[in-house]
């Protein structure tokens, strides 16, 4: 089968370094992808991993290792803004995308 | 460019009732989709479009149809709405094959069902 599975909360406080990780198991893998969801709000694209690494952009850095079918999204210099849901996603079956359930960021001052 | 739109923002339906929910897009995107997001659910995929005029099922496809007659439009349709179809609908659309290309999505839709 095909699942994903992040943390359901984490809470951090402003300045600090949070990370949010990512198990998945798919039949085949082309990229994991991060989306960022503020309360109210439509679901945003922040990342795209396709290779293993990190991938840095500003204060947000995603990395994956697909031998063991992780990956990880680091938000740095946490602001009260980042407070939001962050769900990661990988291909499914005809190219559509598999989502995670997100994971509830709380920043506190 | 408006991005992706959707009609209507909110909805309050009674059990039974039809409505069809519109989403337009002006990015010139091939792939459209309809996910519906309920608590702790995550995002669930309805319908998708890799194209005018083509139609799949998604994972939650019961109870709803969708048509895609121009490429920029997308509909989704409850024909005889049930409280277990009470959610917030997104509509997204992407240049490619939206497992690796950017998904863009719309501001949503809040259904409420009695």
């Amino acid at each position: 089968g095909q699942s994903l599975e992040q943390p359901s909360e984490v809470t951090a406080v402003e300045g600090a370094i949070v990370q949010i990780n990512c198990t998945y198991q798919t039949s085949g893998f082309y990229g994991l992808s991060w989306y960022q969801q503020h309360d109210g709000g439509a679901p945003t694209f922040l990342s795209y991993n396709a290779l293993d690494g990190l991938e840095e952009t500003g204060r947000f850095s995603s990395f994956l290792s697909r031998s063991d079918s992780y990956g990880y999204l680091l938000l740095q210099e946490l602001q009260m803004k980042d407070s939001a849901s962050y769900f990661c996603a990988v291909p499914g079956n005809n190219r559509k995308l598999i989502w995670g359930l997100g994971t509830s960021l709380a920043v506190n001052p | 460019n408006a991005g992706v739109t959707q009609t209507p923002k909110f909805r309050v339906l009674k059990t039974g009732q039809s409505m069809t929910l519109l989403c337009a897009q002006d990015m010139n995107h091939e792939y459209m989709y309809w996910y519906r997001q309920d608590p702790g659910m995550g995002l669930r995929l309805i319908h998708y479009s890799v194209g005018e005029g083509t139609t799949a099922k998604g994972e939650v496809p019961d109870g709803y149809n969708v048509s895609r007659l121009k490429k920029q439009n997308f509909l989704l349709g409850l024909e005889s709405a049930a409280p277990s179809q009470t959610s917030v609908y997104f509509c997204a659309s992407s240049y490619g094959a939206g497992d690796t290309d950017t998904q863009y999505f719309g501001p949503g839709t809040r259904l409420t069902v009695l």
